[in-house]
C-alpha cells in the first residue's frame, strides 16, 4: 500500500502566486521524484532527487530532498494556467524495483 | 519521441469479455510495471517485471495476468473485466538498478467496461 502522505490535497490560487507541496513518510527513501500529471494523461517526471539535503530546480520549480530521508517539498513560483494538473511525490523502495506514489495534490490557477 | 507508448489509449470492453492492453518501451529498461489509477487517486501498483522476473503484489486480484514476451514490450490481461475494473491503466519502465533510477510512463489506456 501506499507510504507516503502529501498535503495538501488541493490547492486553488491565483495565476502569479507561488505554490508549495510536500511529501512525507514514515519509511526512509533514498530517492524521491515529483511527476505532474494532466487529465487523461500518464505523469510526466518534473524532478528527481538522489541525495539528502539536496536542491534542485528546474525553470519555475524547486524541489528539495528532506535531510531525515522521510520527506520531500515542492515548489512553484509564479504559478501559470498551464501548471493546472495533479502533483504526486514517488519513491522507489525494496532494491529500487517499486515505486510508491503520494496521493497527490490538485492544483487549480485561476487567471 | 514517445518512449513508452501503450495502445489502444481508450479501450471499451464488455463485462466479462477478456481483454488485453500492450506496453511497448524503446528505453532499453529492465523493468517494466502496470499501475491502475482510478479517479483523482494515486497509481496503484498492480505487478512488475525485472526482466523475466514477474513480481506480483499482494493485493492484485487474479483476474489481472501479465506478460512479458521480450525486453520492449509487455501486456496486461483481464480476464473477465467487472465495472470496478474501469480505470486507467499505466504502463512505466525503469532501469531497475542504483539509487539515481527513475520511472517513465506511458500515456496511458482508459478502459470502460459496459
Amino acid at each position: 500500500g501506499q507510504q507516503l502522505n502529501q498535503s495538501p490535497q488541493s490547492m486553488f490560487i491565483q495565476e502569479g502566486e507561488d505554490v508549495s507541496m510536500n511529501c512525507t513518510s514514515s519509511s526512509i527513501f533514498n530517492t524521491w521524484l515529483w511527476y505532474k500529471q494532466d487529465p487523461g494523461e500518464g505523469p510526466v517526471l518534473l524532478i528527481a532527487l538522489y541525495k539528502a539535503g539536496e536542491l534542485t530546480s528546474n525553470g519555475r520549480l524547486t524541489a528539495q530532498f528532506g535531510i531525515t530521508r522521510k520527506d520531500s517539498f515542492l515548489n512553484i513560483s509564479a504559478s501559470i494556467p498551464s501548471d493546472v494538473g495533479i502533483y504526486f511525490c514517488a519513491g522507489p523502495r525494496y532494491n529500487f524495483n517499486k515505486f510508491y506514489f503520494g496521493s497527490g495534490t490538485k492544483l487549480n490557477v485561476k487567471p | 519521441d514517445a518512449m513508452v507508448i501503450q495502445n489502444p489509449r481508450y479501450q471499451v470492453t464488455q463485462f466479462g469479455k477478456p481483454v488485453t492492453l500492450s506496453c511497448s518501451q524503446t528505453l532499453n529498461h529492465n523493468v517494466m510495471y502496470w499501475y491502475q489509477q482510478k479517479s483523482s487517486q494515486a497509481p496503484k501498483l498492480l505487478f512488475h517485471y525485472y526482466d523475466k522476473d514477474f513480481n506480483n503484489e499482494a493485493d492484485t486480484p487474479d483476474n489481472f495476468q501479465s506478460r512479458r514476451p521480450n525486453t520492449s514490450f509487455c501486456f496486461l490481461d483481464i480476464r473477465s473485466p467487472g465495472l470496478g475494473d474501469a480505470a486507467m491503466y499505466l504502463c512505466a519502465t525503469s532501469r531497475g538498478q542504483g539509487i539515481d533510477t527513475e520511472a517513465f510512463f506511458g500515456q496511458g489506456t482508459r478502459l470502460t467496461v459496459v
